[in-house]
Parts: C-alpha cells; sequence; structure tokens
C-alpha cells in the first residue's frame, strides 16, 4: 500500500525568507505523479505544484519548487519570498500512474511571520 | 471563485437525521470524489464516481450514500450517522484516465462542508 509521510505538523517562517516543507513516500510502482496542495482557512483544497516521477527535472511554479529525489522517495516543497498569504496547512499527496485515487500525507500547518 | 460548488457550508445533525450534501462541477471534468477530512489525520477517500459509476468504494459504512445523477452533481446521502463523522468533507472532480503519457488532471476540490454530528 502506498503512504505518505510528512514528519513536520507545524512549521513558521518569516516573510521574504526561504522555507521546505519535507514530503516522503512509500511505493512499489515506478510510474506515479506527486502533488502538493494548499489548504487555506477557506478550506478549499488548492493545488499548488505536481511532479511527474518520469521526469528527473525538479519541478517549479513562480516561488514554488520541488525537490524530488526518486530513488529517496522524498518530494519537499520550497517556498521562497514567503508571504503572508501563504500561511496555511500543506499536504503532500500521491496518486499512481493509471489510477485516480490520491494518498495524502497528514499535512502541515505553515505560520509566516512578519 | 471555484469550479466546485460544495453545499451547505456547514451542517449539524442529530444521530437520527437524515441530510444530504451536495457538490456541483463546472469544469467539464468526468469523475468526482468524495473525501473525508478529519483532525490530524490524511484525507480519507471515500467514494470515486467516473462518468457516473462508482468506481471505487473505500469501505465506507452504509450510514453514507452516495448519489450520481450526473458527470456535474455528486450527493452524499447521510442517515443514522455516529459523533465520529464529524468531519470536513470535501469532494472534487477530474478529469479521469487520461493517458499515462500525458498529462494527468489533477484533483480540484470544492470549500467542503463542515458536518458536525450531536
Amino acid at each position: 500500500a502506498q503512504t505518505v509521510t510528512q514528519s513536520q505538523p507545524e512549521m513558521s517562517v518569516q516573510e521574504a525568507e526561504t522555507v521546505t516543507l519535507s514530503c516522503t513516500y512509500d511505493t512499489s510502482e515506478s510510474d506515479y505523479y506527486l502533488f502538493w496542495y494548499k489548504q487555506p482557512p477557506s478550506r478549499q483544497m488548492i493545488l499548488v505544484i505536481r511532479q511527474e516521477a518520469y521526469k528527473q527535472q525538479n519541478a517549479t511554479e513562480n516561488r514554488f519548487s520541488v525537490n524530488f529525489q526518486k530513488a529517496a522517495k522524498s518530494f519537499s516543497l520550497k517556498i521562497s519570498d514567503s508571504q503572508l498569504g501563504d500561511a496555511a496547512m500543506y499536504f503532500c499527496a500521491y496518486r499512481p500512474g493509471t489510477a485516480s485515487k490520491l494518498t495524502f500525507g497528514t499535512g502541515t500547518r505553515l505560520q509566516v511571520t512578519l | 471563485e471555484t469550479g466546485v460548488t460544495q453545499t451547505p457550508r456547514h451542517l449539524v445533525m442529530g444521530m437520527t437525521n437524515k441530510k444530504s450534501l451536495k457538490c456541483e462541477q463546472h469544469l467539464g471534468h468526468n469523475a468526482m470524489y468524495w473525501y473525508k477530512q478529519s483532525a490530524k489525520k490524511p484525507l480519507e477517500l471515500m467514494f470515486v464516481y467516473s462518468l457516473e459509476e462508482r468506481v471505487e468504494n473505500n469501505s465506507v459504512p452504509s450510514r453514507f450514500s452516495p448519489e450520481c445523477p450526473n458527470s456535474s452533481h455528486l450527493f452524499l446521502h447521510l442517515h443514522t450517522l455516529q459523533p465520529e463523522d464529524s468531519a470536513l468533507y470535501l469532494c472534487a472532480s477530474s478529469q479521469y484516465r487520461v493517458p499515462l503519457s500525458s498529462y494527468n488532471s489533477p484533483l480540484h476540490f470544492g470549500n467542503g462542508t463542515r458536518l458536525t454530528v450531536t
């Protein structure tokens, strides 16, 4: 069974600084997708960034980038130039290549301070 | 404005009540999902519907009954719930069974229904 582990229940970062959220996963599949979702107080889960396992290049989306280490089964999220609006719960998620089911981690609550 | 709309936003019900959660997606997707989000636990997939057929049911108790009348609407009918069923219920949609070699549609979520069972 696939599992996703987020070992940091809470993280804090100062505005304009950089923070890295950790995620590891366990799978026997060779083709899969990884995602980071953000859940602000509005409760809507918003896709932040995605990575296809067959791509070696790390995905980037503006201030968000990932460090994808396939052999280590690690998928961390780096947020650069943190903004107050980045404060939210962040969930790492995994999906096998040919399936629709997402497996989520328990989340990391990110605080952004002035 | 989200492409996935859930109503009601909050719901309080007794254990003997019957209520329904509604989800509507305006994204042209062909798959819809119900997830349960409890405190300090990973999101749990409850049901998946693709092209209005239920394709996954993750051992959810029968007091939860999904209905998907068309590809844009999804309901979750609730009856004789337990206090431990109190949680945030999230609906999502996606494009299902995209070929492996092409970009796969991520899930788009609604704002959820906060359910409290008293």
